[in-house]
């Protein structure tokens, strides 16, 4: 199966920040990379797929990139909707595989 | 609108069977893949397992491999995830999701279904 590791597991930030969450995946799974935010008690929401592109009707703060096996998901200028966990997902092989998850919390 | 919904919440015993379905509506349920996720207490994601309605072709993740099967009914677009004999590990929350063709990734999700596993 193919690991995925992101960093860091909680991240502490201000509204109006921007922040950086990365993703490392054991081998290369070229763009085949998946971003999902995840709220309280609700389901998750696609963000980001192949690594960059944008989900339809998903603000452009939001901005994905990487390929191989480096990957970063960047939120520009934080709100108050975006504290949240976000998680990666790869689906280059099955099994698909997510990170642990990164808790974006308020400072 | 498509639209994923899933079954209400079970509590149950270790040893006992359980089937939770996730109905479809809004798309053509036969040309999408739908897979399982679960959460368990407090973690992460973790992929169970998908199911192509047109076929039926499964794939499971090794970690359940044999512990849970995937199923359909057509008829009624709905997605089935059982067990036959529950585990305290059980315990989770299990969410359906849709997966677009060529992207691959879970698009729409279903609301959740928590199963709750305790003797």
């Amino acid at each position: 199966d193919i690991q995925m590791t992101q960093s860091p597991s909680t991240l502490s930030a201000s509204v109006g920040d921007r922040v950086t969450i990365t993703c490392r995946a054991s081998q290369s799974i070229s763009s085949w990379l998946a971003w999902y935010q995840q709220k309280p008690g609700t389901a998750p929401h696609l963000l980001i797929y192949e690594a960059s592109t944008l989900e339809s009707g998903v603000p452009s703060k939001f901005s994905g990139s990487g390929s191989g096996t480096e990957f970063t998901l960047t939120i520009s200028s934080l709100r108050p909707d975006d504290f949240a966990t976000y998680y990666c997902q790869q689906y280059e092989s099955y099994p698909w595989t997510f990170g642990q998850g990164t808790k974006v919390e308020i400072k | 609108e498509v639209q994923l919904v899933q079954s209400g919440a079970e509590a149950k015993k270790p040893g006992e069977s359980l089937k939770i379905s996730c109905k479809a509506s809004g798309y053509s349920f036969a040309d999408y893949w739908i897979g399982w996720v679960r959460q368990m207490p407090g973690k992460g994601l973790e992929w169970t397992g998908i199911i192509y309605p047109g076929d039926s072709d499964t794939k499971y993740s090794p970690s359940v491999q044999g512990q849970v099967t995937i199923s359909i009914d057509r008829s009624i677009s709905t997605a089935y995830l059982q067990w036959s004999s529950l585990k305290a590990s059980d315990t989770a929350i299990y969410y359906c999701a849709r997966q677009r063709p060529g992207a691959r990734v879970l698009d729409y999700w279903g609301q959740g279904t928590l199963v709750a596993v305790s003797s």
